[in-house]
């Protein structure tokens, strides 16, 4: 199947720094991307979807301005998570493809 | 609202066991989704239903599509300590492109 990779996979960052996870679609293009957040022992949620050469499009209650989301290519979704705080400590996982997506292996985020 | 919901959330079988996994979602849908997480892994995909009676079987799980009833189940025969996990369904959020809503998903653990 094919293949869609994340970097880092894990991060631990300060309160009020801010935090950069790429999504990469390997061996297809992906004009579309999708972004989970996934907290301990809960399923995921959708938070945003990234369109490449567009805005990206934020789920009801998904602030904007601290997930910022850029789809720079073909191949690349960055979301960044600005002034993190412990709350926003989780596990980020993108997703592309078409009729089935693929998942990346996920992004731990740990925030002191 | 489009809710997805699974049962049971937690099921605890011995190995040889068979069990089916439940998963009811509230809205029209054509596809449904199973996954595989393992603890601290991202998400593994188990199958795609496409159409209403679509059946799919790879080892010891089986899932099934009824659409009309707006039901799918993942049966599990013959269960192996291999197969503990949390397992997923989910089905497309309307006029999303692919993305996925999904169930709470439900955590099996595969006894002796």
């Amino acid at each position: 199947g094919a293949v869609v990779s994340q970097h880092p996979s894990r991060v631990i960052c300060k309160s009020g720094t801010s935090v950069k996870i790429e999504c990469r679609s390997l061996d297809f293009q992906a004009t579309t991307m999708f972004w989970y957040r996934q907290f301990p022992k809960q399923s995921l949620m959708l938070m945003a979807t990234s369109n490449e050469g567009s805005k990206a499009t934020y789920e009801q209650g998904v602030e904007k301005d601290k997930f910022l989301i850029n789809h720079a290519s073909l191949t690349l979704s960055t979301l960044t998570v600005t002034s993190a705080h412990p709350e926003d400590s989780s596990f980020y996982i993108c997703s592309a493809g078409v009729d089935t997506q693929y998942f990346g292996p996920g992004t731990r985020l740990t925030v002191l | 609202e489009l809710k997805v919901e699974q049962n049971p959330l937690f099921l605890s079988m011995q190995e040889g066991k068979n069990y089916t996994i439940y998963c009811n979602y509230s809205t029209t849908s054509d596809r449904l989704y199973w996954y595989r997480q393992d603890p601290g892994k991202s998400l593994e995909s188990l199958f795609v239903l496409l159409s209403n009676g679509a059946v799919k079987q790879e080892g010891r799980l089986m899932a099934s599509l009824d659409t009309k009833a707006r039901l799918s189940t993942l049966h599990i025969t013959a269960a192996v300590h291999d197969l503990s996990a949390t397992y997923f369904c989910a089905v497309d959020v309307p006029n999303s492109g692919y993305a996925l809503n999904f169930g709470k998903g439900t955590s099996l653990l595969v006894t002796p």
